[in-house]
C-alpha cells in the first residue's frame, strides 16, 4: 500500500525559501498527480499545487509566483519550494497523491492518499 | 476566503444523523464540477471520505453518504459514532479561480 512521507526543515527564516520533499513508498509514481496542501494553525486546508508524473504542473494562482513543484522519478520523490516566505506561510504541509480517474476531466481531481504532514514555522 | 461555504460546527448524539452542507456558486458546484469530501481526525492528515459527489472509497463505512443538488452538496453521517468526531472538508474546482478549492470546514462534535 502506497505511503507518503514529508521531510524538510521545520523552521525557515522570513524572505527565505521553504523546501520540502515527499517520499513515495510501496507504489508507482505513474498516472498520478503528486500534490501539496497546507493548513495554517487552527485554519482550513489550502491546495498549493501538483505535478503530473509526466512533468506538467498546476499551481494555486494565489501562490503561483512563489511555488515550484518538481519530481525525481529515480528517487520516487517530489518536492515543494516556496520562495520569499512570511509568517503567513507558517502551516502544516501535507503531500498527497492526486487522482483523476480514466475518462474523467481534469476538474474531477481529488486526493486519495496523504502523508502525515510536517509543521513549518516561518520565524527569525 | 474559501468560495465553498460550510457550517462551522454541528453536533449530534450517538446514533443520530447529521448533515453537512457545502454551498458554492456558478463557478464551481453550480457549473457542474464534482465535489469530494475529506475527514480530518484531530491531529491527523485528511482522509478521503467521498469522491465524485457520492462515491465511497473502499473501507469507508456506508454510514457516510454524499449527495448533490444544484449549487449545493451535502455529506450525511447516519448512526453517528464517537469516532466520527472530526473536521470535514468539501473540495471542488473553481473556474473563476482556475484552481482547486476546499470548503471552510465543519467541526462535528458527538455529544
Amino acid at each position: 500500500q502506497v505511503q507518503l512521507q514529508e521531510s524538510g526543515p521545520g523552521l525557515v527564516k522570513p524572505s527565505e525559501t521553504l523546501s520540502l520533499t515527499c517520499t513515495v513508498s510501496a507504489g508507482s509514481i505513474s498516472s498520478f498527480y503528486w500534490s501539496w496542501v497546507r493548513q495554517p494553525p487552527g485554519k482550513g486546508l489550502e491546495w498549493i499545487g501538483y505535478i503530473y508524473y509526466s512533468g506538467g504542473t498546476n499551481y494555486n494562482p494565489s501562490l503561483k509566483s512563489r511555488v515550484t513543484i518538481s519530481l525525481d522519478t529515480s528517487k520516487i520523490q517530489f518536492s515543494l519550494k516556496l520562495s520569499s516566505v512570511t509568517a503567513a506561510d507558517t502551516a502544516v504541509y501535507f503531500c498527497a497523491r492526486g487522482v483523476v480517474p480514466a475518462a474523467m476531466p481534469l476538474y474531477y481531481y481529488y486526493m486519495d492518499v496523504w502523508g502525515k504532514g510536517t509543521t513549518v514555522t516561518v520565524s527569525s | 476566503q474559501s468560495v465553498l461555504t460550510q457550517p462551522p460546527s454541528l453536533s449530534g448524539a450517538p446514533g443520530q444523523r447529521v448533515t453537512i452542507s457545502c454551498t458554492g456558486s456558478s463557478s464551481n458546484i453550480g457549473a457542474g464540477y464534482d465535489v469530494h469530501w475529506y475527514q480530518q481526525l484531530p491531529g491527523t492528515a485528511p482522509k478521503l471520505l467521498i469522491y465524485g459527489n457520492s462515491n465511497r472509497p473502499s473501507g469507508v463505512p456506508d454510514r457516510f453518504s454524499g449527495s448533490k443538488s444544484g449549487t449545493s452538496v451535502s455529506l450525511a453521517i447516519t448512526g453517528l459514532q464517537a469516532e466520527d468526531e472530526a473536521d470535514y472538508y468539501c473540495q471542488s474546482y473553481d473556474s473563476s479561480l482556475s484552481g482547486y478549492v476546499f470548503g471552510t470546514g465543519t467541526k462535528v462534535t458527538v455529544l
